[in-house]
């Protein structure tokens, strides 16, 4: 079945500064990348998706990066802020399945220090 | 717009107890999910229903859960007997499109 493989596990960063976290997949029929964020005792929320006809989506200090020949895809926050601390989780759709159907990866905690 | 939503939001069991879990989804939704998420882990589906039936639960261990949905909007999860292994949180989403929308999920802890 489909992979999804997420890099770091944690990452710190100073306020102000960039984070960057990656994401491969295995499937590469995959059409679909959300990126959700989920705060400590809080759902996931969706902050940003892309598809695969496109390399790249921003969305103010957030941005999207999709590379389908290597299967990969990152989520670029700039100008990060303490309230962007958080668990964020990639997800692509399983091998032959509904997009739907969302494979996430293990999660990559962030950390903005003030 | 009210969101999805989950009932209880906490439930501390014995183990070998059964247990049950509500979810209402947003009005409209015809895809709905229970995901599973241990402490530290991404979520893991566990069913799939679009409407009322079931089109995906390859990932559900059905010797001790199972699910329903009868009306293809509230649904129950149940698990019997339960196991310490199953302590984890149980998330319900639901979805019209691609994105997916989840609730506040429900944190069992069985002793």
């Amino acid at each position: 079945g489909e992979n999804v493989e997420q890099h770091p596990s944690t990452l710190s960063v100073q306020e102000g500064d960039s984070a960057v976290i990656k994401c491969t997949y295995s499937d590469s029929a995959s059409n679909y990348f959300p990126w959700y964020k989920q705060e400590l005792g809080k759902r996931p929320q969706l902050i940003i998706d892309i598809r695969s006809n496109v390399g790249e989506k921003k969305d103010q200090r957030i941005a999207v990066t999709l590379n389908k020949t290597a299967k990969h895809f990152s989520l670029h926050i700039t100008e990060t802020q303490p309230e962007d601390s958080a668990v964020y989780f990639c997800a692509a759709p399983p091998i032959g399945g509904s997009q739907g159907n969302l494979i996430f990866g293990k999660g990559t905690k962030l950390s903005v220090k003030p | 717009e009210a969101g999805v939503v989950q009932s209880p939001r906490y439930k501390i069991i014995e183990k070998k107890q059964p247990v049950a879990f509500w979810c209402n989804p947003i009005s409209g939704h015809n895809t709905l999910y229970w995901y599973l998420q241990n402490l530290g882990q991404g979520p893991e589906l566990l069913i799939r229903y679009e409407n009322e039936e079931a089109v995906d639960d390859s990932q559900l261990p059905k010797d001790r859960f199972s699910a329903e949905r009868l009306k293809g909007v509230d649904s129950t999860l149940k698990i019997q007997p339960a196991e310490l292994g199953d302590s984890a949180v149980y998330l319900c989403a639901s979805s019209l499109g691609d994105e997916a929308f989840f609730g506040q999920g429900t944190r069992l802890t069985v002793v």
